[in-house]
């Protein structure tokens, strides 16, 4: 399908456990981001990528690893997850470049962590 | 730095009501402005922008004007329906990387009421 898409949607796990949260998108956009979504907070920027091979953090990386080894694909993952992490994950892509262009956002992943 | 500041939510309103959601920013120059919604249960998706001062953008019947002098771009809607209900967010580009970074507002949840 075209688009971005996330999996999974949902996610329930325990504290201390590794996951992986999925994005592709099929527009061979560029630049990918990750944010979350929690009450009182709106979104904030976990990390982002300018291009295969190319990331950087955002506002809030702690806790959070990703890579980027392809164009299409831009993995979030939680290496030891903790309560604190619960929360609404979506991925986004864009073409580099231009003032005007607008973010496509992935359908998000709600993660619990017990 | 840029930032942008929305009204608090919840906003309710019965249908057929006149909308208003208040946006203010802060930035240095005259950067585009984009209003997203986020529907529930899904990303968010951008539903109208301005490129210039005095610009309006619109869209499904969603209007704003891009003030310079009040620094604003509230969202407006002269009837409401109940499938308006959704999270609204006021953006802008942050500052640097070229544009491709987008700051948001807290957001603003709108409840429209048969």
């Amino acid at each position: 399908d075209a688009g971005i898409t996330q999996s999974p949607r949902y996610k329930i796990t325990e504290t201390g456990r590794q996951v992986t949260l999925m994005c592709h998108q099929t527009w061979s956009h560029s630049y990918m981001f990750w944010y979350r979504q929690d009450l009182g907070h709106g979104l904030r920027l976990i990390y982002y990528s300018a291009a295969a091979d190319i990331t950087d953090k955002g506002e809030v990386p702690d806790g959070y690893v990703v890579s980027r080894s392809k164009t299409e694909n831009f993995p979030l993952t939680l290496e030891s997850a903790t309560r604190s992490q619960t929360s609404v994950y979506f991925c986004a892509s864009r073409v580099a470049g231009g003032w005007n262009n607008e973010q496509f956002f992935g359908p998000g992943t709600r993660l619990t962590v017990l | 730095g840029d930032s942008v500041t929305q009204m608090e939510g919840p906003v309710t309103l019965s249908e057929e009501a006149f909308l208003t959601i208040n946006c203010t920013y802060t930035a240095t120059g005259y950067p585009s402005l984009f209003w997203y919604v986020q529907y529930p249960g899904e990303g968010l998706q951008l539903l109208l922008k301005a490129t210039k001062a005095d610009d309006k953008g619109s869209n499904k019947g969603f209007e704003a004007t891009y003030r310079k002098e009040t620094t604003s771009f509230h969202l407006e809607k002269g009837s409401v329906q109940v499938s308006d209900s959704a999270v609204y967010f006021c953006a802008l580009p942050a500052p640097g990387n070229a544009g491709n970074m987008l700051t948001f507002g807290g957001g603003t949840r709108l409840m429209v009421k048969p």
